[in-house]
């Protein structure tokens, strides 16, 4: 079956300080590969999705940027945080290929940053 | 351009009464539509989803939706609500004929069972 890691859960880190948050997938090939940002509990906001190794799509303009090194392998980064980078970080996989539309995305569990 | 409204930010019911959560949608062409739970401090787990065929679907602990296309709904439905079922409810839409990869989030409905 296929399973998705984070880590870490939690993160405190100081403004100006550099991110790297890690996703991994297991028990699958060639996934979509998707990092969303929540606020407060609530909505979710797409922040990167990749189809395929060193391939990045943006969704917003932020301080933040995205890498897939390895095909299951997505790496979540900054070089200088700001305060409104806190929130809690998802990362999310579905199939790939012809049949992604219709494919349930399947969610890690998490990071919660927390920017001082 | 594809959108799905939560028009409810919180629902309280009580253990044993039957539970809905809504959701409506707007799509240019036909939807995929999926149900997803949270609860605290976890990511979301995937519940059920519509892509065609019958109207009501079935979906993981005992919750279902049913498609409604000309009201543009796929509300969560469950016939005797658990405290246990307390949580966030996400829906979520994709337009078949959109080439977004992504799906559209609705804000969330906090669900409370009250014992």
């Amino acid at each position: 079956s296929q399973t998705i890691h984070q880590w870490p859960a939690t993160l405190v880190q100081p403004v100006g300080s550099p991110l790297s948050l890690e996703c991994t997938v297991e028990g699958t090939s060639n996934p979509n590969l998707y990092w969303y940002r929540q606020a407060a509990g609530r909505g979710l906001q797409l922040l990167f999705y990749s189809v395929g190794i060193g391939q990045i799509s943006s969704e917003v303009p932020q301080n933040l940027s995205a890498s897939r090194p390895q095909d299951r392998q997505f790496i979540l980064s900054s070089k200088k945080l700001l305060l409104s980078d806190s929130g809690f970080y998802l990362c999310a996989w579905s199939g790939g290929g012809q049949s992604y539309s219709n494919q349930p995305q399947h969610f890690g569990d998490g990071t919660r940053l927390s920017i001082l | 351009a594809q959108s799905v409204a939560q028009p409810e930010d919180q629902v309280n019911v009580a253990e044993g009464n039957p539970l809905t959560v809504k959701c409506t949608y707007s799509v240019s062409g036909n939807p995929y539509l999926f149900w997803y739970v949270q609860y605290p401090n976890r990511g979301l787990q995937f519940l059920l989803k519509y892509i065609t065929g019958d109207n009501l679907v079935k979906g993981s602990y005992g919750f279902e939706a049913e498609f409604n296309k000309s009201q543009t709904s796929f509300h969560l439905k469950k016939p005797s609500a658990l405290v246990s079922d307390s949580a966030l409810y996400f829906c979520a839409v994709r337009d078949l004929l959109g080439s977004a990869r992504q799906l559209t989030f609705g804000s969330g409905t906090q669900l409370t069972v009250l014992p």
